[in-house]
C-alpha cells in the first residue's frame, strides 16, 4: 500500500492563479481531510469528508473549494491564491468518522504564494 | 470551543536526558487524546493516544497518560535519544465527527 499520497510536494504560486492540490488514498478509507500547518498554530482543518460526495467546512474553509466523487480521492482547489494561504497542507484518511481511528497522513504539498 | 495547549518550544536535551512535554485540554465531551510526531521534512505520524480517563498510551518509549481531573496529557520519555528529534503535537478529536484539534506543537532537539 502507498498509503495517502499527495502531489506536487511543492508549488510556487502568484496571487490570482488557481490550482489544485491533489490526495489519493488506497486504503479504502471513508474519512479524509485536509489540514494546513502554519508556524506556532499547529495543524487547522479545512474541509473535510466523510464518504464518496459528502464534503464538509472545517476551521479554515475561507478560499478553498474541495470535492469527493471516489473513495480514493480527495483534491482541494485554491480558486485564487492569496499570500496569506501560503502554508503547509497535509491531507489525512482514517477509516471511519466516528471514534478515535488513527489518521493517516500525506507527506505534505509547501505552497508559497507571492 | 475544543482546544489543546502545549508547552513552547524549542526544547533542547542531551542525549539520555528525561523529556516532559506538556499538553492540557479544554472540551465540552470526553475526547480522545494523541500525540502525533513530525520528522524533519515528512508527515504526522501517530505516536500514541488514549481514549478515556486514566488510559496510558504507550509507544517506543514514550507514555503519556489521560488525566481527566486536570485535562491534561503530558508526554514523556525516560531516555531521549538524537534520532527522536522532531515536533510533537498533541491533539484531540471527540467521540463523533473525527475531526483533530491540534496544539501549537512543540520542537524537540536532542544533542548528542
Amino acid at each position: 500500500n502507498a498509503g495517502v499520497t499527495q502531489t506536487p510536494k511543492f508549488q510556487v504560486l502568484k496571487t490570482g492563479q488557481s490550482m489544485t492540490l491533489q490526495c489519493a488514498q488506497d486504503m479504502n478509507h471513508e474519512y479524509m481531510s485536509w489540514y494546513r500547518q502554519d508556524p506556532g498554530m499547529g495543524l487547522r482543518l479545512i474541509h473535510y469528508s466523510v464518504g464518496a460526495g459528502i464534503t464538509d467546512q472545517g476551521e479554515v474553509p475561507n478560499g478553498y473549494n474541495v470535492s469527493r466523487s471516489t473513495t480514493e480521492d480527495f483534491p482541494l482547489r485554491l480558486l485564487s491564491a492569496a499570500p496569506s494561504q501560503t502554508s503547509v497542507y497535509f491531507c489525512a484518511s482514517s477509516y471511519s468518522t466516528y471514534g478515535s481511528y488513527e489518521q493517516y497522513f500525506g507527506p505534505g504539498t509547501r505552497l508559497t504564494v507571492t | 470551543g475544543d482546544s489543546v495547549t502545549q508547552m513552547e518550544g524549542p526544547v533542547t536535551l542531551s542525549e539520555e536526558a528525561f523529556l516532559t512535554i506538556n499538553c492540557t485540554y479544554t472540551a465540552t465531551g470526553y475526547p480522545s487524546l494523541f500525540w502525533y510526531v513530525q520528522y524533519p521534512g515528512e508527515g504526522l505520524q501517530l505516536l500514541l493516544k488514549a481514549t478515556k480517563a486514566d488510559d496510558k498510551g504507550s509507544n517506543k518509549g514514550f507514555e503519556a497518560t489521560y488525566r481527566k481531573e486536570t485535562t491534561s496529557f503530558h508526554l514523556e520519555k525516560g531516555s531521549v535519544q538524537v534520532s527522536d528529534s522532531a515536533v510533537y503535537f498533541c491533539a484531540l478529536n471527540m467521540e463523533y465527527g473525527n475531526k483533530l484539534v491540534f496544539g501549537a506543537g512543540t520542537i524537540l532537539r536532542v544533542k548528542s
